[in-house]
């Protein structure tokens, strides 16, 4: 079964720092996203990515995030300066835009000290 | 988006049914009702996705009745790979590339 893959898995950085969290969703997806899941809360959206553009994003991906598909595989999400509200796992996901939902991937635990 | 009404949490045995029911009194004419579930430390998972009647796949059933404002989700004969957190998303018809507004789920824990 195809899968969408994350990496790292666990990532720790300290406050200020940039992060770049990785992505390799499924080769005939055209349809990318990001969300985060705090420990404990809700899966949230924060991006939609569709022919090297963001479709949509939330109020949570403010300037200090960014996404990129800087070639015809890899899908990433930039953390520009962490904060420690920022730790949280971090899902990727693909989709066809058919039947099947979404494949997400098994998350990045970011951790900012 | 139709706002979603699910148990916090179910507790079940082994080889026991559960049905895990979804309420959505707002559903739209084109709403579909999506499941997905997720396992500790990691994305949710596709479980299953219907509009009217029941759909069944080799993981669950799904099925809404003629007035689509409640659906029930039935796992037959859990296991304790089942022990997870189970969404119901409203409002995603297939090719439709939206994003997903999830709830808080129902833990579903399952003893031996």
């Amino acid at each position: 079964e195809p899968e969408v893959t994350q990496t790292p898995s666990h990532q720790v950085t300290q406050m200020g720092q940039e992060v770049i969290l990785r992505c390799v969703p499924i080769s005939n997806h055209l349809y990318f996203y990001w969300y985060r899941q705090i420990l404990g809360q809700k899966v949230e959206f924060l991006v939609s990515f569709y022919n090297n553009e963001i479709s949509e994003k939330s109020e949570i991906f403010d300037d200090q995030f960014s996404v990129e598909r800087p070639d015809g595989s890899n899908f990433t999400l930039k953390i520009r300066s962490t904060k420690l509200e920022d730790s949280a796992m971090y899902f990727c996901a693909s989709s066809e835009g058919g039947w099947g939902g979404y494949t997400f991937g098994s998350g990045t635990r970011l951790t900012v000290v | 988006l139709a706002k979603t009404t699910q148990p916090i949490s179910m507790d079940s045995y082994e080889g026991q049914e559960v049905n895990i029911t979804c309420s959505h009194n707002n559903i739209a004419t084109n709403d579909y009702i999506t499941w997905y579930q997720q396992f500790p430390s990691q994305g949710p998972r596709f479980i299953i996705q219907g509009y009217k009647t029941k759909v069944t796949n080799e993981v669950a059933s799904l099925f809404i009745p003629a007035d689509r404002k409640s659906s029930t989700l039935s796992l037959p004969r859990v296991s304790l790979s089942d022990t997870a957190v189970y969404y119901c998303l409203v409002g995603r018809p297939p090719y439709n590339t939206d994003k997903l507004i999830f709830g808080t789920g129902t833990r579903l824990q399952v003893f031996p």
